[in-house]
């Protein structure tokens, strides 16, 4: 089965500082991941995703992140928070089978001037 | 830009009353889910539906629910009578054949008192 988990739940990090929000996968498969982030009263909006072409994903909003099956990981980062960064971010993994999105538990980043 | 809206933003509804959520997916979307996020935990897949059925539900999607695209544009989930822990922020979403994003309307949250 197909599972994420987010192992921060709060992330703190001063403007101008880099962001580092962490995800581990479990899947019997060759994952698809995604990051969403989810502003206060809007949608979920997709940051990036990894469909198994080039390990290291770029996104918007100068996010990225780094596919790495030998840690299972699929870390978020970004080198320079800005204060529009605040929000929650989640973790996303595909079943494969349904195509149904199996979340992780949100990491909500606050962002310090 | 197109994108997926959902109506009302907030619903306060008594316990064992029926609600509707509606949700307007992109129009050429053809995969349709519903997902919902209880206060402080995650999201949830409750439902997808493809070709005016539903192809995927969860344990959590029992008989007091059901969903529909009445018109070619609308996309609905009923809760028959509802409870006090339906009280969620309910997600729809709408994707196209063969692709793995999702794109996911703003939510509606549901007070059930």
């Amino acid at each position: 089965a197909q599972s994420v988990t987010q192992l921060d739940s709060h992330v703190s990090v001063s403007e101008g500082t880099p962001v580092l929000l962490r995800c581990n996968y479990s899947s019997s498969y060759s994952p698809s991941l995604f990051w969403y982030v989810q502003h206060p009263n809007k949608g979920l909006q997709l940051l990036l995703k990894y469909t198994s072409a080039a390990t290291l994903v770029k996104g918007i909003n100068g996010f990225e992140a780094e596919f790495k099956k030998s840690e299972t990981s699929f870390h978020l980062t970004k080198p320079s928070a800005h204060m529009s960064d605040a929000a929650e971010y989640f973790c996303v993994v595909i079943d494969p089978g349904t195509y149904k999105y199996i979340f992780g538990t949100g990491t909500r980043l606050k962002v310090l001037a | 830009e197109p994108e997926v809206t959902q109506t009302p933003s907030h619903q306060v509804t008594q316990m064992g009353q029926e609600v509707i959520l509606r949700c307007v997916p992109i129009s050429n979307h053809l995969y349709f889910y519903w997902y919902r996020q209880i206060l402080g935990q995650k999201v949830e897949f409750l439902v997808s539906f493809y070709n005016n059925e539903i192809s995927e539900k969860s344990e959590i999607f029992d008989d007091q629910f059901s969903v529909e695209r009445p018109d070619g544009s609308n996309f609905t989930l009923k809760i028959r009578s509802t409870k006090l822990e339906d009280s969620a922020m309910y997600f729809c979403a709408g994707g196209q054949p063969l692709a793995d994003e999702q794109y996911f309307g703003p939510g509606t949250r549901l007070t059930v008192t």
